[in-house]
Order: C-alpha cells, then sequence, then structure tokens
C-alpha cells in the first residue's frame, strides 16, 4: 500500500458516456499527477498539479478534464472517449513538484472504451 | 529531449540467480533515478531512490547503481524468487521539473522460474 488510492479499479465506458476517475491521498503531498500506460509504451505524464493548481498540461485532448477540489483529491472526468483511449490510468503524488523527491503511484483504473 | 531505454525487454531465469536489469538515458542532466515494481494491471511500487549525487542505493536483496555521466543505472536483484516475477521500471527526474516530469522507459518483464 503506497498511500495513493484510486478507485474505480476497472472502468469499461461507451463512447457517449461521462465518467470520472478518483485519487486520494494521505500522505500530505502537495504534488499530484495523472499518467497514462498503454500497452506496450512508456507512461505518460498527462497533468500535474501543484497546491491544487494546475501546473501542467502534456499536449492532452480536451475530452480528458482533471479537477483538484484539494490537495488530498484529483479526479479526471473524462467524455466523450475513443477506443483508443483505453488504457492504465495512474494517479501519483511527490511531496513538492520539481524537486528531488520520490513518487508514490496508486495502483491505477483499467479502463476499456467500447 | 531524454528518452529511457531499458534492457532486456524481458528476462526468464531460474529462482536463486543473481541478475542485472539495465537502465540508460540520453540526458546526464537529472535530478534522480527511480527504480519501480509494477505487477501485471497494478500500479507502480517504488523501490529504490537514487540522488544525482549518489553512486548507489541498497535495499534487501536489491541494489541501484547510477553512473551519471554515462548515462547508466543497473538494478541488481540477488537470490530471485518467483515473487519477483513482475515488470521492473526505470525513470528519471530531470533537473528541470524533477519529479514532475518523471521520463520512463518502457521496463523489463522479469519471470522467475521455481
Amino acid at each position: 500500500e503506497t498511500g495513493v488510492t484510486q478507485t474505480p479499479r476497472h472502468l469499461v465506458m461507451g463512447m457517449t458516456n461521462k465518467k470520472s476517475l478518483k485519487c486520494e491521498q494521505h500522505l500530505g503531498h502537495n504534488a499530484m499527477y495523472w499518467y497514462k500506460q498503454s500497452a506496450k509504451k512508456p507512461l505518460e505524464l498527462m497533468f500535474v498539479y501543484s497546491l491544487e493548481e494546475r501546473v501542467e498540461n502534456n499536449s492532452v485532448p480536451s475530452r480528458f478534464s482533471p479537477e483538484c477540489p484539494n490537495s488530498s483529491h484529483l479526479f479526471l472526468h473524462l467524455h466523450t472517449l475513443q477506443p483508443e483511449d483505453s488504457a492504465l490510468y495512474l494517479c501519483a503524488s511527490s511531496p513538492h513538484r520539481g524537486t528531488n523527491t520520490e513518487a508514490f503511484f496508486g495502483q491505477g483504473t483499467r479502463l476499456t472504451v467500447v | 529531449k531524454q528518452e529511457v531505454t531499458q534492457i532486456p525487454a524481458a528476462l526468464s531465469v531460474p529462482e536463486g540467480e543473481n541478475l542485472v536489469l539495465n537502465c540508460s538515458f540520453t540526458d546526464s542532466a537529472i535530478y534522480n533515478l527511480q527504480w519501480f515494481r509494477q505487477d501485471p494491471g497494478k500500479g507502480l511500487t517504488s523501490l529504490l531512490l537514487i540522488q544525482s549525487s549518489q553512486r548507489e542505493q541498497t535495499s534487501g536483496r536489491l541494489n541501484a547503481s547510477l553512473d551519471k555521466s554515462s548515462g547508466r543505472s543497473t538494478l541488481y536483484i540477488a537470490a530471485s524468487q518467483p515473487g519477483d516475477s513482475a515488470t521492473y521500471l526505470c525513470a528519471v527526474g530531470p533537473v528541470q521539473g524533477g519529479s514532475e516530469k518523471l521520463v520512463f522507459g518502457k521496463g523489463t518483464k522479469l519471470t522467475v522460474n521455481p
């Protein structure tokens, strides 16, 4: 258990659905991240939040919409997704952004878009 | 642009063997390097974090080394066990961005046969 919890663990959604992924950490970290892991590709950074403010959007399509209501919670709102968006979505946190610190990851949400 | 390469992509060994996983990166301007373990369909578990000023880190049967100038890191696993079977990921934190800009390799899938 890393201290970073993601729900749901598995999600199947149609291309017209709207769903949200949730990430929660009680490590007292100030920075949280969303990563995407597709088959046979390295992890790709999607978004970075620091102290609830989005500081990085790595050219992610607008059908992915992050939300960080407080420093412990991070959401990824999904709408009008494509089958190629099927992947493992990983949330991570670290004490601060842009520093020499360790990143802690959640267990991920396996998303399948049909 | 930082690129991380892990060799081999897959490795199968009998139980009890000592083994080495390799990671190379193209830009030596890094804050740190992290080794992670990922079980199938699961999130990442941080194994070792090496600061850029360090040469190695040890945790139990694991030893990670870092040669920043040559852009290389190795993860040594002593007396391998079937429970070590997983994918091992290497990630570097660049000086510009640190932990929020982790760049990952594609991983080495390790199978330890009983």
